[in-house]
């Protein structure tokens, strides 16, 4: 049974690219939940999905972010016109619903690294 | 906004030596987790506590949460050299709201 998966592991951009992160989420849950972490700091809330719908949006940037989980695939962060300050981890996480109790399950992450 | 605190920012034992690190938020709450990360990895889920409960354990685990402080602690017994990691606690609000996370307590276990 596979965890929340990430992908890529790692990536590299050049300021003004585009950044595109996968997630799938574990088997059998319907919630997706996006965070970012800058090194030595903890995790910030960017953005709560279920499957064709986003719940909440109330940590994700105005500008240049966007985040979708289709009917079929994985959740994508999107991130437009990379900048420096881009630079972070993002995590990835899914629960299976709203059982009141709303354990987390994470990915190993994913690393961006803008140029 | 960030909900929960820990504190110390850092904490350096000897192994089989107790460590304890607090967790402060600042409004009402379901429930209090805490998670663990290791270098470079995602975050595992340790254990949680509900709002009703005072004191739970799980292994070396222990955590206590006094809600009239707004307050929880995490010990971690007898530690080992593999408890190294940074340590978050998480709070659920009440509502369909997403885990606010601290900034963590970076935990040093040397053998």
């Amino acid at each position: 049974n596979a965890g929340v998966m990430q992908n890529p592991r790692h990536l590299v951009r050049r300021r003004g690219q585009e950044a595109r992160l996968r997630c799938s989420p574990m088997k059998g849950h319907s919630h997706v939940y996006w965070y970012r972490q800058l090194p030595e700091e903890g995790l910030k809330f960017m953005v709560y999905l279920q499957k064709e719908n986003i719940i909440d949006e109330s940590g994700m940037p105005k500008e240049r972010f966007s985040a979708e989980f289709p009917k079929e695939g994985p959740s994508i962060l999107r991130i437009q016109q990379v900048v420096r300050g881009d630079s972070a981890a993002y995590f990835c996480a899914s629960s299976p619903g709203l059982s009141g109790a709303n354990v987390l399950t994470f990915g190993a992450g994913s690393r961006l690294t803008v140029l | 906004s960030q909900q929960g605190e820990e504190d110390p920012q850092a904490l350096s034992i000897q192994e089989g030596e107790n460590a304890t690190m607090n967790c402060s938020y600042k409004t009402s709450i379901n429930n209090l987790q805490w998670y663990r990360q290791n270098s470079g990895r995602g975050l595992v889920h340790l254990i949680l506590i509900r709002s009703n409960e005072r004191e739970k354990h799980s292994g070396r685990l222990r955590v206590t949460l006094d809600t009239s402080k707004k307050s929880s602690s995490l010990l971690i017994t007898a530690s080992r050299a593999a408890d190294t990691a940074s340590y978050f606690c998480a709070t659920l609000n009440s509502g369909n709201t997403p885990l606010v996370f601290g900034k963590g307590t970076r935990l040093s276990v040397i053998a």
